[in-house]
């Protein structure tokens, strides 16, 4: 059973451009959350998704930012206009769909952007 | 009252040692308390995990302690090795918000051989 999938694992964009964070989750799983790592902090909570549907988007910046989780394919979150202060660690996790979203959260391997 | 605080931030133990990472939280709404172990470059890893109906739960040489009342909990490693060198996280959940993880602010653990 293969793990969370995240893509790209690296993103470099210029300030003023789009990034867009790819996140398949694990087979059975149909709960994801997305959180940001800033360099030698704990991890923030943005989102959590289920299927067509935000359940929760108390961590999202009022701007620029937007997640989504489609019927078909992999969750993204989407970053517009980037700026230097969006440049951390972003990882995906998802839960077991059986678990309701209260089950366990195991995490993607991160994609790292750099905004220059 | 979301918080999770953690300490310490850095500990350094001999191997054979036995680190000892606390976490606190304000929010009584929380009823589970995962752990997280993370290595360089990559995503956090689940160690184990308590839920608030036990005072202790163990898992290979990992070890939670919880105090409800005072509202903390703590990981203990056993006879640590020098692979478990990582940065380790506690969280919370519960309540309302239970699909949201609140993480505490990490502990970088170096073991020396």
């Amino acid at each position: 059973n293969a793990g969370v999938m995240q893509n790209p694992r690296h993103l470099v964009r210029r300030r003023g451009q789009e990034a867009r964070l790819r996140c398949s989750p694990m087979k059975g799983h149909s709960h994801v959350y997305w959180y940001r790592q800033l360099p030698e902090e704990g991890l923030k909570f943005m989102v959590y998704l289920q299927k067509e549907n935000i359940i929760d988007e108390s961590g999202m910046p009022k701007e620029r930012f937007s997640a989504e989780f489609p019927k078909e394919g992999p969750s993204i979150l989407r970053i517009q206009q980037v700026v230097r202060g969006d440049s951390a660690a972003y990882f995906c996790a998802s839960s077991p769909t059986k678990d309701g979203g209260r089950g366990t959260q195991y995490f993607g391997p991160g994609t790292r952007l750099l905004v220059l | 009252q979301q918080q999770v605080k953690q300490s310490p931030q850095s500990l350094i133990v001999q191997k054979g040692g036995i680190p000892i990472i606390n976490c606190a939280y304000e929010n009584t709404a929380f009823d589970y308390f995962p752990w997280y172990q993370q290595f360089p470059g990559k995503g956090p890893a689940l160690l184990i995990a308590i839920r608030p109906d036990v005072s202790e739960k163990k898992e290979g040489r990992f070890t939670i302690s919880f105090n409800k009342s005072a509202k903390q909990f703590s990981l203990h490693i056993m006879d640590s090795q020098p692979g478990d060198s990582a940065t380790y996280f506690c969280a919370a959940a519960g309540g309302t918000s239970y699909g949201k993880l609140t993480f505490g602010q990490g502990t970088i653990l170096t073991v020396h051989p």
